[in-house]
């Protein structure tokens, strides 16, 4: 299995932080790569795609990058309603798998 | 938009067969490759696996022995079946439907393995 490792695992940030979340895969996953955002006791929503491609209806604010098997995303100016927790996740090959979260909290 | 829900027993006894179906509206269940996503409380996502609508299915080796996965397309709803539970089955259980990404969840539905 290809494992995903996020950090931080909580990041302590401020309205208006630039916040940047590092996912990096074990091995070679292409551009295969998404981000979600979940609330609490909600369903996961799906932010980024393909690394770096924003799905519609997502603020302008979030974008996502790559380096090799190292992957970014990075709000550029948090809001209040991005208080959460994000996860990436690889779909270049089976079985699918998820970091382990990286929890966005109020500092 | 395609909107999932999930239905399905929020008990089950250990050594038991955990059964869920997710019901598929607001659009064909002859698109997309809907999966079955847990995640055990205060943790992370697993993926368990997915169905398209031929039947084709694709299973995390992890749970592979122990799952199956069926389509019903008359219905519009695909199910999950997990046996041999333990307490360590215990989670929110998603349904979802993507390709690759899951562009949609259900809501999730709390199932815990207990006596």
């Amino acid at each position: 299995d290809i494992q995903m490792t996020q950090s931080p695992s909580t990041l302590s940030a401020s309205v208006g932080d630039r916040v940047t979340i590092t996912c990096r895969a074990s091995q070679s996953i292409s551009s295969w790569l998404a981000w979600y955002q979940q609330k609490p006791g909600k369903a996961p929503s799906l932010l980024i795609y393909k690394a770096s491609s924003l799905e519609s209806r997502v603020p302008s604010r979030f974008s996502g990058s790559e380096s090799g098997t190292e992957f970014t995303l990075t709000i550029s100016s948090l809001q209040p309603d991005d208080f959460a927790t994000y996860y990436c996740q690889q779909y270049n090959s089976y079985p699918w798998t998820f970091g382990q979260g990286t929890k966005v909290e109020i500092k | 938009q395609v909107q999932l829900q999930e239905s399905g027993p929020g008990l089950v006894k250990p050594s038991e067969t955990l059964s869920l179906t997710c019901t598929v509206s607001g659009g064909s269940i002859s698109s997309y490759y809907w999966s079955w996503i847990r995640q055990p409380p205060g943790k992370g996502l697993e993926w368990i696996g997915y169905i398209y609508y031929s039947g084709s299915t694709n299973y995390n080796p992890s749970l592979k022995s122990r799952v199956t996965i069926s389509v019903d397309t008359s219905k519009n709803q695909f199910s999950l079946k997990l046996s041999s539970v333990t307490t360590a089955d215990t989670a929110v259980y998603f349904c979802a439907g993507g390709g690759g990404t899951v562009d949609y969840w259900g809501q999730g539905t709390l199932v815990t393995v207990s006596s």
